[in-house]
């Protein structure tokens, strides 16, 4: 079963206001990565917050973990309409990348 | 941007082709990746590399091979392509940090 899920699953929200995303995972982490993927392109790093960390900021982000409850979110803060792009929890527990989901943010003008 | 780079971007082929998709990074990277993702789902792990002459296979099993002979060159092929090898394989890379490198993926389709 997929380490990371995310939800919700598509957000479709007004430019100027904020996208929450969250993720939940299984396993004990030693981080956990955000990444974006434009339609058909590459993902792209965001954010990475590390398991003895709760909070980070990076710009108009803003990533939560909270590793008694592994779950971890996403804040966007003042969406524009170039947000709109797929976003990916991935944990990193030895190495490799375990990829959630997906979340489809989709944000009008 | 990263320097990172897939060939072709986009392969529409027959069944039972051979095919090879290419994948470079000029960063000097010693950790390679391979994945699968279907539209609109998570990426799949399928193949990585921690250096030269080392491969290795990812969570998800897959019909396809990969090697590494240099640093900055990971090939994946597929010996005989089916309609369920249609997907996009994105490859990826790093060094000693966490943060992984995309290209900017191939979309496969077998007829």
């Amino acid at each position: 079963s997929q380490q990371g899920e995310e939800d919700p699953q598509a957000l479709s929200i007004q430019e100027g206001e904020n996208a929450t995303m969250n993720c939940s995972y299984k396993t004990s982490i030693n981080n956990l990565q955000w990444y974006r993927q434009n339609s058909g392109r590459g993902l792209v790093h965001l954010i990475l917050i590390r398991s003895n960390e709760r909070e980070k900021h990076s710009g108009r982000l803003r990533v939560t973990l909270d590793t008694s409850k592994k779950s971890s979110s996403l804040l966007i803060t003042a969406s524009r309409a170039a947000d709109t792009a797929s976003y990916f929890c991935a944990t990193d527990a030895g190495g490799k990348l375990i990829f959630g989901q997906g979340t489809e943010l989709s944000v009008k003008p | 941007e990263a320097d990172i780079y897939q060939t072709p971007r986009y392969l529409v082929i027959g069944t039972g082709k051979k095919i090879t998709l290419e994948c470079s990074q000029t960063m000097g990277h010693d950790k390679m990746y391979w994945y699968q993702q279907d539209p609109g789902m998570e990426l799949h792990l399928i193949h990585y590399s921690y250096g030269v002459n080392s491969t290795e296979k990812g969570d998800l099993s897959s019909e396809s091979t990969v090697s590494r002979i240099r640093t900055e060159h990971f090939p994946l092929t597929l010996e005989s392509a089916r309609p369920s090898h249609t997907s996009q394989y994105l490859c990826a890379s790093n060094d000693n940090t966490d943060t992984q490198y995309f290209g900017p993926g191939t979309r496969l389709t077998v007829l």
